[in-house]
């Protein structure tokens, strides 16, 4: 069974400083996809981020990265220069990938609560 | 924004009453994936429809039901409302292809059961 833990229920960050949320996950699917999802007090769960297995490089979105190790099996999230914009709940999730069958469906973890601090 | 809209944006129900919940995809896409997420807790998989056909279950009783509409439109039906059934639900669309694709999401629709 696939499963996704954060193990951080909230975080504190100074503004324009630089911060790691971390996440590992527990698969038996040979391939499968990482993503990092914000969401603001408003309920809408916004994509940031996304990692496949097989992928050789981490992942880079703006000021998000994606710190991927697979034999440890995390998916850690960074966020460059925080804004306080970024303050949110941030959810790991995945999903096995099945090449020419059903999508799937994303499993999430439990959230991390971020709060950048002026 | 993602161009997914759900509606409506907040309701609230009595127990043992049925409702029914709307999701618009984003342009261009062919599935949409519906999730339940309760107060403190990350989203819970109830089911996908793809090309109006169900394409996947989570663990949800049968009362949970949806439909796929030709536009990709899609509902969600919950029978027999329980007071644990109170939670934002959330929809999200995306292109069905062999590799990985990204779910967008919508606002949510906020669901009170009293």
């Amino acid at each position: 069974a696939q499963k996704i833990t954060q193990t951080q229920p909230g975080m504190f960050v100074q503004e324009k400083e630089a911060v790691t949320l971390d996440c590992t996950y527990d698969t038996s699917d040979p391939s499968y996809g990482l993503f990092w999802y914000k969401q603001p007090s408003s309920g809408e769960m916004i994509f940031l981020i996304y990692q496949g297995s097989y992928d050789q490089q981490n992942a880079t979105e703006g000021r998000y990265s994606l710190n991927f190790q697979k034999a440890r099996k995390s998916a850690n999230l960074v966020i460059s220069a925080s804004q306080l914009g970024d303050s949110a709940m941030y959810f790991c999730a995945m999903r096995g990938l099945n090449y020419g069958g059903s999508q799937g469906n994303l499993i999430f973890g439990k959230g991390t609560k971020l709060s950048v601090k002026p | 924004e993602t161009g997914v809209t759900q509606s409506p944006t907040h309701l609230i129900k009595t127990r043992g009453q049925q409702v029914t919940l709307r999701c618009s995809s984003q342009s261009g896409h062919n599935t949409v994936s519906w999730y339940q997420q309760a107060l403190g807790q990350g989203p819970q998989f109830i089911f996908q429809y793809y090309r109006e056909e169900e394409n996947g279950r989570g663990n949800f009783p049968p009362r949970f039901s949806g439909l796929q509409f030709p536009n990709y439109s899609s509902e969600l039906n919950v029978n027999a409302l329980e007071l644990d059934d109170s939670a934002l639900y959330l929809c999200a669309s995306s292109f069905k292809r062999g590799d990985a694709d990204t779910q967008y999401f919508g606002p949510g629709t906020r669901l009170t059961v009293l």
